[in-house]
């Protein structure tokens, strides 16, 4: 059973639109929540971490958690062409407990 | 970025032959963790060390074996490679700021075996 769970889409949004990305995973233990973005070719890239439940903004982006649920969502206000990518979700347990990924989103803002 | 790279960038090899892939780190952390990417799976631990010569196994370890003999360089060696390594192959430290050890990776090593 996959421990982290991403819709690999592709997920097409027009520009300018609201991106939402969505991820659960199966272990209630999980403390740390990670959404990376990875460009085809190149490495993934951290661009938001959560550790308790509510939201978290930065800049366009907007992460959001709900433990009880089992639930973590990346929103992304006015899309761009350039946040074309995969987006991946990452859970891990406390400290240095290995990380599990989903096999990522593939998003497509299309201008 | 952080003081990751990963030598080689690519690499073609034949069934059988072993490979050796190397990360270095310039960031003196203790946990280095070696992962390898492919559609469908995602990203899949395949060893980590926290410290020299300390190593453990992660989810996809049959075929791999790694070394540590100093803090800088991690090294992933493939005994004798089969096609199903076929994959690209990520290096990481944990960087993240204020004990939440966000994982970092680097460039990445793409490998095809014939």
């Amino acid at each position: 059973q996959k421990e982290v769970e991403q819709n690999s889409g592709p997920l097409s949004v027009p520009e300018g639109a609201i991106a939402s990305l969505n991820c659960t995973y199966s272990d209630r233990g999980s403390q740390s929540f990670f959404w990376y973005r990875q460009y085809s070719g190149k490495s993934p890239e951290l661009i938001m971490s959560i550790y308790s439940n509510g939201d978290k903004e930065d800049g366009r982006f907007t992460a959001q958690l709900n433990k009880a649920s089992q639930y973590v969502s990346l929103l992304i206000r006015d899309s761009q062409p350039s946040d074309s990518a995969t987006y991946l979700c990452a859970v891990r347990g406390g400290g240095y407990q290995k990380v599990t990924f989903g096999i990522g989103t593939k998003l497509q803002v299309i201008p | 970025d952080a003081g990751i790279t990963q030598s080689p960038r690519h690499k073609v090899t034949e069934t059988g032959t072993p490979v050796t892939l190397r990360c270095h780190q310039t960031e003196n952390h203790r946990y280095m963790y070696w992962y390898r990417q492919d559609p469908g799976h995602g990203l899949r631990l395949i060893h980590y060390s926290y410290g020299v010569k300390d190593t453990d196994k992660g989810e996809v370890s049959d075929g791999y074996s790694v070394s540590r003999s100093k803090t800088e360089d991690f090294l992933l060696t493939l005994e004798s490679a089969t096609s199903s390594q076929t994959s690209v192959y990520f290096c990481a430290i944990p960087l993240g700021a204020g004990g939440f050890h966000e994982q970092f990776f680097g460039p990445g090593t793409r490998l095809t075996v014939l």
